[in-house]
């Protein structure tokens, strides 16, 4: 079974400056992908960033940044130049890849980010 | 293109009373999921449908929640009788065959009192 851990309930980080969210996994499957998404007050599940467990370098997008280490099975979320607007729930998730495997989404905790003016 | 609508967008009941959500993903996409949400934890899965048949129910607690997705596209998930720990919110979610493709809706929020 997969497990997703996320260690920190709590974050805060100041304006203009990087952030790191921790996030562990645990399963026994070779082929798997690990996703960030960003929760604000308002509900909704908004994408980040997606690293496939293959993939040779650390995945990218804008100012959030995947610190993938597979042999510590660590998947930790790289926030650059936090902004205000940053401030929100952050879950780390992973889903099987397998053909005929079940696509479902396993869920972490969460960590609440809050960026100080 | 839209994205997934779910309504109502929020619901208070009274224990023992009996909810239904509704949930129309996007257009084309096969898959189509229904997530828990207890406040403060992450989304739990509670059922999954590949166009109108069922992949994975094992956490659904069957004896008071039933889904359902009736031509393989839109859904709807029931309550009944509902209980004060079935506040949460409730998220549907859709995807295509591709690794990432999902794409979560604005959520139910449920309180129960």
């Amino acid at each position: 079974a997969q497990k997703i851990t996320q260690t920190q309930p709590g974050m805060f980080v100041q304006e203009k400056e990087a952030v790191t969210l921790d996030c562990t996994y645990d399963t026994s499957d070779q082929s798997y992908g690990l996703f960030w998404y960003k929760q604000p007050s308002s509900g909704e599940m908004i994408f980040l960033i997606y690293q496939g467990s293959y993939d040779e370098q650390n995945a990218t997008e804008g100012r959030y940044s995947l610190n993938f280490q597979k042999a510590r099975k660590s998947a930790n979320l790289v926030i650059s130049a936090s902004q205000l607007g940053d401030s929100a729930m952050y879950f780390c998730a992973m889903r099987e890849i397998p053909p005929g495997s079940a696509r479902q989404l396993t869920f972490g905790s969460g960590t609440q980010l809050t960026v100080l003016p | 293109e839209a994205g997934v609508a779910q309504s109502p967008r929020y619901k208070i009941i009274e224990k023992r009373q009996s909810v239904a959500f509704w949930c129309n993903p996007i257009s084309g996409h096969a898959t189509l999921y229904w997530y828990q949400q207890i406040l403060g934890q992450g989304p739990k899965l509670l059922i999954q449908f590949q166009n109108n048949g069922v992949v994975d129910d094992s956490q659904l607690p069957k004896d008071r929640f039933s889904a359902e997705r009736l031509k393989g596209v839109d859904s709807t998930l029931k309550i009944q009788p509902a209980k004060l720990e079935d506040s949460a919110v409730y998220l549907c979610a859709s995807s295509l065959e591709d690794l990432y493709g999902y794409t979560f809706g604005s959520g139910t929020r449920l309180t129960v009192v």
